[in-house]
């Protein structure tokens, strides 16, 4: 079983449509939880990072992490096409950014 | 503009004909990392350095060398590359090993072993 498993979809929605991606994970010890942005032929770039329980917001994005289900969230609203790209989720323990693990990554498509 | 540079972006070798995959970033930063980019798979973590001459391995570092002579430079070496390290590699840097900051990645090298 990974220690991280993401849907890898793809996921296509209309243009303003409300997106959820999600992770799962086994290891009770990741504490800190980020969300990636790829676009094709890029590298990922960091969009959301939360630490422990809780939900962040940052414009049109909420990232959600619930510890007791071992469950994360990244919600997208009024989507964009520009959100078109693939997502990536990353959790950590205590050794930080040390030992970063990764979701596959989820494909979205917004369609105009 | 700051940035991670990765060199060559693409790349085809046969198999056991040793290879370079040079990182720079111009940023100062004291972290810098591989990973490599399966299918399925996600990122993986090959190596990391967390300041000049300090490197260790990540998950998956069978068959790869990593060296780090000066703060801005990262070269992944792969001595006798084979077909199973076909794949997508990035090399990435950070101001800290911290957590909260955030990790920047370079565009990415696409490495075919005949």
């Amino acid at each position: 079983q990974k220690e991280v498993e993401q849907d890898p979809g793809p996921l296509s929605v209309p243009e303003g449509a409300i997106v959820s991606l999600n992770c799962t994970y086994s290891n009770s010890a990741f504490q800190y939880f980020m969300w990636y942005r790829q676009y094709s032929r890029k590298g990922p770039e960091l969009l959301m990072y939360t630490y422990s329980s809780g939900n962040k917001e940052d414009g049109r994005f909420t990232a959600q992490v619930d510890k007791s289900s071992k469950y994360i969230s990244l919600f997208i609203r009024d989507s964009q096409p520009s959100d078109s790209a693939t997502y990536l989720c990353a959790m950590s323990g205590n050794q930080g950014a040390q030992k970063l693990v990764f979701g596959q990554g989820t494909r979205l498509t917004i369609n105009p | 503009e700051a940035q991670v540079t990765q060199n060559p972006r693409y790349l085809i070798t046969v198999t056991g004909k040793k290879l370079t995959v040079t990182c720079s970033q111009n940023m100062n930063h004291e972290y810098m990392s591989w990973y490599r980019q399966d299918p399925g798979l996600g990122l993986r973590q090959i190596y990391y350095s967390m300041n000049v001459e300090v490197t260790d391995k990540g998950d998956v570092p069978e068959g790869y060398k990593v060296s780090r002579k000066e703060k801005r430079n990262f070269p992944l070496i792969l001595e006798s590359p084979s077909p199973n390290q076909t794949s997508l590699y990035f090399c990435a840097s950070s101001p800290s090993v911290l957590i909260q900051e955030t990790q920047y990645f370079g565009p990415g090298t696409r490495l075919l072993v005949l």
